[in-house]
């Protein structure tokens, strides 16, 4: 099976402007989970899909949004872009919701300039 | 209280010697402790984890050490290989909270040949 793929892998952007990254989940899960990873706060968790519906946020400002299409594929949207959103954002897929079957794409690196 | 503590941040271990790395959290109501490996440009990928019934598990190599009334964890990596060089993040979560999941810092383990 294909692992979970990222697209863009590396996006530059400047302040204001607003972001889009792409998640492909491995063919048959069902769940897609999105984390932002900087070298000062480590891998923090943003927000859970499942079957189209957000199942869990984590603590981050309403700037940072999602959705998942019907084919489980998910986006993620970061609007008004900070200096210090700059970061890898990584998804991950899981067959349930849960954190004990998931899988990581290779992330998208972010700079925000 | 939704902290997980991990160290050491870095560590360099001998080929062949092992390495220990530790995690303490403070959430009693966290039920799943996983260990994840990344290596540089890729996604973390789960190595082993434990849950609170059982107080070791054996995977290879890598064993986790849990000790629920010391509200600690650990990784011991045996016979540590140059291959094993990455970081590697422990984690906490409980089923059904907010924040999914909660990671540690990192810690950056290098074996030399």
């Amino acid at each position: 099976k294909a692992g979970v793929t990222q697209t863009p892998r590396y996006l530059i952007k400047t302040r204001g402007q607003q972001v889009t990254l792409s998640c492909s989940p491995i063919s048959g899960h069902r769940s897609v989970s999105w984390y932002q990873q900087t070298p000062g706060q480590g891998l923090q968790f943003l927000f859970e899909y499942f079957s189209e519906t957000q199942r869990n946020k984590g603590n981050f400002p309403g700037r940072f949004s999602g959705r998942q299409f019907s084919n489980s594929r998910s986006e993620m949207n970061v609007s008004t872009l900070e200096l210090g959103d700059s970061a890898l954002y990584l998804c991950a897929s899981s067959t349930t919701s849960g954190v004990d079957t998931q899988y990581f794409g290779p992330g998208t690196r972010l700079t925000v300039l | 209280q939704q902290q997980v503590k991990q160290s050491p941040q870095s560590l360099i271990v001998q080929k062949g010697g092992i390495s220990i790395i530790n995690c303490a959290y403070e959430n009693t109501a966290f039920d799943y402790f996983p260990w994840y490996q990344q290596f540089p440009g890729k996604g973390p990928a789960l190595l082993i984890a434990i849950r609170p019934d059982v107080s070791e598990k054996k995977e290879g190599r890598f064993t986790i050490s849990f000790n629920k009334s010391a509200k600690q964890f650990s990784l011991h990596i045996m016979d540590s290989q140059p291959g094993d060089s990455a970081t590697y993040f422990c984690a906490a979560s409980m089923s059904g909270g907010d924040d999914k999941i909660i990671f540690g810092k990192g810690t950056r383990l290098h074996i030399l040949p």
